[in-house]
């Protein structure tokens, strides 16, 4: 089943103006991850904020987390040609095989294009 | 350092047939994560591995889905009776210490496969 659902499907954006997306979740969670995936290639690994930050920055990029409200927020600022491709939020969840083991569940992603 | 690799990137073949898909993930890593994506379903895990030991299958859509990692540096994810309805691109993922979900998972550029 679904964890994270991000918001919006799709944005579209001139280069320099900030991209927004946001992730809703439905159950607890230990962290929350982003990646971004380019057309016809694999899911890279973006930034991953814990359960106990409200907050986190790596270069132009700015992840918040509210777990009350269950919903995380990715931020890029000054975006450029090369940011455009779709971006996922992914929840951990304990497996079913128990203690220790882990799975990540992705939303279906924003799909992001920044015109030059 | 060499990413996750896969082979092949696009496989075509008619239904019936069976389909083999290969990964190599990163040297070191011991968790190694199987994903398909479709537009209507998303991202969706398959079946993870810890130390070439299979830990969670429950994604596996069923019994014509097998994988095996018979080494850390190979798994294979086979699909013997294939269906039109297994059309997709399937993933695999690589992450360092366990299926701790605190680690980022590196993907593969992933497999197109297409079953006529």
């Amino acid at each position: 089943s679904q964890q994270g659902e991000e918001d919006p499907q799709a944005l579209s954006i001139q280069e320099g103006e900030n991209a927004t997306m946001n992730c809703s979740y439905k159950t607890s969670i230990n962290n929350l991850q982003w990646y971004r995936q380019n057309s016809g290639r694999g899911l890279v690994h973006l930034i991953l904020i814990r359960s106990n930050e409200r907050e986190k920055h790596s270069g132009r990029l700015r992840v918040t987390l509210d777990t009350s409200k269950k919903s995380s927020s990715l931020l890029i600022t000054a975006s450029r040609a090369a940011d455009t491709a779709s971006y996922f939020c992914a929840t951990d969840s304990p497996s079913y095989s128990g203690a220790g083991s882990y799975q990540l569940t992705f939303g279906k992603g924003t799909k992001l294009s920044v015109i030059p | 350092d060499a990413g996750v690799i896969q082979s092949p990137r696009h496989e075509v073949t008619e239904m019936g047939q069976e389909v083999t898909l290969r990964c190599k993930p990163i040297s070191g890593h011991n968790s190694l994560f199987w994903y398909r994506q479709t537009m209507m379903r998303g991202l969706e895990l398959l079946i993870y591995f810890n130390n070439n030991v299979p830990i969670d299958d429950s994604g596996m859509p069923e019994d014509r889905f097998s994988a095996k990692m018979p080494n850390a540096s190979f798994s294979t994810l086979k699909i013997q009776p294939s269906e039109p309805r297994d059309s997709a691109v399937y993933f695999c993922a690589s992450s360092l210490q366990g299926a701790n979900s605190n680690q980022p998972q590196h993907f593969g550029d992933g497999t197109r496969l297409s079953i006529l």
